[in-house]
């Protein structure tokens, strides 16, 4: 299984709104990550974890605050959004070292 | 600031044509990865190089890592329609998973 699955594909949500997206891995990997990527942009590193604990956070605003239960899963959750917060948010996984396994993301959009 | 810059930025070729991208730093990483990105979807990993000097071969694909591990090149032989799409560069420093991203390649190859 060489999948990271990621739901929902999409989010339309308000800006009082409360929602969480969720990644799932099975591979053993013991590093996840949460990307931002806007249109034509490559991704942005958000959020890494290593071990199930938050080894980088990238200046990331508060209203974006991530989990991980456990190693196999990586919640992020929203709330608060700004319109400007729409994109496409991507979860990875890897190895300790080595390339990195994408989901198909969330196509998020804040109205 | 470690910066991946990739070159060019977009190429528009016809079937059969070869061509290279390049993606080059001034710092030194400990591993650079390929991706290639269709719309909406997630990066796909399509290698990992962390020797000096290392070369990759992926069907019509070639993977190349500097000597100095500071750039990288991937060539494409014989390109096909389904070649079309963004090729990211990315790496990332020892020890470390803070991965950064060059802007990318947009390619786009006709039939």
């Amino acid at each position: 299984d060489t999948e990271v699955t990621q739901t929902p594909k999409h989010l339309v949500m308000g800006m009082t709104n409360k929602k969480s997206l969720k990644c799932e891995q099975h591979m053993g990997h013991r590093a996840m990550y949460w990307y931002k990527q806007k249109a034509k942009k490559p991704p942005e590193l958000m959020f890494v974890y290593s071990y199930e604990k938050l080894s980088i956070n990238e200046s990331v605003p508060s209203r974006f605050s991530p989990e991980c239960p456990n190693s196999s899963l990586l919640n992020l959750h929203l709330h608060a959004l700004q319109p400007e917060d729409s994109a496409l948010y991507l979860c990875a996984s890897s190895q300790v070292s080595g390339g990195a396994f994408f989901g198909q993301g969330t196509r998020l959009t804040v109205v | 600031t470690q910066l991946l810059e990739q070159s060019p930025q977009f190429l528009s070729i016809q079937e059969g044509e070869n061509l290279t991208v390049y993606c080059n730093s001034s710092s030194v990483f400990s591993s650079l990865q390929w991706y290639r990105q269709e719309p909406g979807e997630g990066p796909v990993l399509l290698v990992t190089v962390v020797t000096g000097g290392e070369v990759k071969k992926l069907k019509r694909l070639t993977f190349q890592f500097g000597d100095a591990r500071k750039d990288s090149s991937l060539h494409i032989t014989a390109a096909q329609p389904g070649d079309t799409g963004l090729y990211l560069c990315a790496g990332a420093r020892t020890g470390g998973f803070k991965t950064i991203f060059g802007a990318g390649t947009r390619l786009f190859v006709k039939a």
